[in-house]
């Protein structure tokens, strides 16, 4: 089982670019977790989804969107790249709603320029 | 509202014990967990303990809950330079609004040869 993957692992934009964070999971959990990582703020959610076609928002959520078509997938996209979106993104997932553990991904270091 | 402190750094030398603080403040929490991330790298779980216990040991590591002073801490015995990390506390709330983990911000763990 390859767990949770992400990709890209880095990527750069320019302010107002658009891009799309893919996750991945082969655990068949319900549940999928996108987070954002800064210095000094620890994990903050920015949205989760509870199964396949639903999304609901988290923390910190302005200035992104997610898709939940298929159950082992959920999208994080950024529709106009701003550098306040520069940070490290993670993905996780898990079998029951934050009730227990969650896997995590290795991350996705965005730097928006 | 949900929050979880953490100090920032902690310093040990090779072979001492290591103990990492967490107070929370939800009394709702179900369980509690330690997560570790090593530099580029995802989070990793490390051990969890279910609210009604008040102790958990696993290996070198020791959980320790004070429901009543909602303070959580993670002992590390016999510590090694791979032990290095920031550490993570989290608490899970059945039931919670947001369905997520609440995290810290991470305990920065230094060992010294």
């Amino acid at each position: 089982n390859a767990g949770v993957t992400q990709t890209p692992k880095f990527r750069v934009l320019k302010t107002g670019q658009s891009m799309t964070l893919l996750c991945a999971q082969d655990m068949n959990h319900e549940y999928m977790y996108w987070y954002r990582q800064d210095p000094g703020m620890g994990l903050r959610l920015i949205h989760y989804s509870v199964g396949e076609g639903t999304t609901a928002k988290g923390e910190v959520p302005d200035g992104y969107n997610v898709s939940r078509l298929k159950k082992q997938n959920f999208l994080l996209g950024l529709e106009s790249a701003a550098p306040s979106q520069t940070s490290v993104y993670f993905c996780a997932s898990s079998f029951v709603l934050a009730g227990h553990e969650q896997y995590f991904g290795p991350g996705t270091r965005l730097t928006v320029t | 509202g949900e929050d979880v402190e953490q100090s920032l750094f902690l310093s040990v030398r090779e072979g001492d014990s290591s103990v990492i603080n967490c107070t929370y403040t939800d009394s709702s929490s179900t369980y509690l967990y330690w997560y570790k991330q090593e530099p580029g790298a995802g989070l990793q779980l490390l051990t969890y303990i279910f609210s009604n216990m008040d102790m958990k040991q696993d290996q070198r590591l020791t959980v320790l809950l004070n429901k009543k002073d909602k303070h959580l801490s993670l002992r590390i015995a016999d510590t090694q330079t791979g032990d290095s990390a920031i550490y993570f506390c989290a608490e899970s709330i059945f039931g919670g609004s947001q369905g997520n983990l609440i995290f810290g911000k991470g305990t920065k763990l230094s060992v010294k040869p």
